[in-house]
């Protein structure tokens, strides 16, 4: 069975610009989560989809959003990218939600640099 | 809320050695208790998770885990390291209900010859 999958990998964006990342999860799977990684703030939750709905909201500004569409890929977009931005994006999927004790898979991140 | 505290941000060892990896967490609720491992450009992979029931709980290439409820502490311990376990591990807690997962700081471990 594939892993988490997430695309673009690289991304080089300059600031005030906009950008968006999918995130395709393991087959059968209908929980998306993503999270941001960063030597200063380490590893920080964003959001988490399940059935196309926003069930948690981490702590971050409203420029960082997301949807999750009806196969259950899911997108994030960050508008108007700040330096701080730069970040190591990741994606994990689960089969359900709202449990605590789901496994959740990481996909490989994408790493964005902001110029 | 629930956080997460890894006292020791590098743990150096050599082959073959012994070694544990610090996690205690702080939380209000009943929390599930996970540990993850990142080697260099990739992703998350799990390592072991406590969920109910025992407390010493054991993981993938040969990691095991116990869970102290009175010193809210889950350390991570393997036997004998190789290098290949030279990685970032990362101590992780959930709360019943929720699927976010709070993350401590990350313990870099080196393994050397």
């Amino acid at each position: 069975k594939a892993g988490v999958t997430q695309t673009p990998r690289y991304l080089i964006k300059t600031r005030g610009q906009q950008v968006t990342l999918s995130c395709s999860p393991i087959s059968g799977h209908r929980s998306v989560s993503w999270y941001q990684q960063t030597p200063g703030q380490g590893l920080q939750f964003l959001f988490e989809y399940f059935s196309e709905t926003q069930r948690n909201k981490g702590n971050f500004p409203g420029r960082f959003s997301g949807r999750q569409f009806s196969n259950s890929r899911s997108e994030m977009n960050v508008s108007t990218l700040e330096l701080g931005d730069s970040a190591l994006y990741l994606c994990a999927s689960s089969l359900t939600s709202g449990g605590g004790y789901n496994e959740q898979f990481f996909g490989p991140g994408t790493r964005l640099t902001v110029l | 809320a629930q956080s997460v505290t890894q006292l020791d941000s590098q743990v150096p060892v050599f082959e073959e050695a012994p070694v544990e990896l610090r996690c205690n967490y702080s939380s209000s609720v009943s929390v599930y208790l996970f540990w993850y491992v990142q080697y260099p450009n990739q992703g998350l992979q799990l390592l072991l998770k406590y969920l109910s029931g025992s407390t010493l709980v054991k993981g993938i290439n040969g990691f095991e885990a116990e869970f102290n409820k009175s010193q809210t502490s889950f350390h991570l311990r393997k036997p004998s390291v190789h290098i290949s376990d030279t990685a970032e591990y990362f101590c992780a807690v959930s709360a019943t209900g929720f699927q976010k997962l709070v993350f401590g700081t990350g313990t870099r471990l080196l393994v050397s010859p």
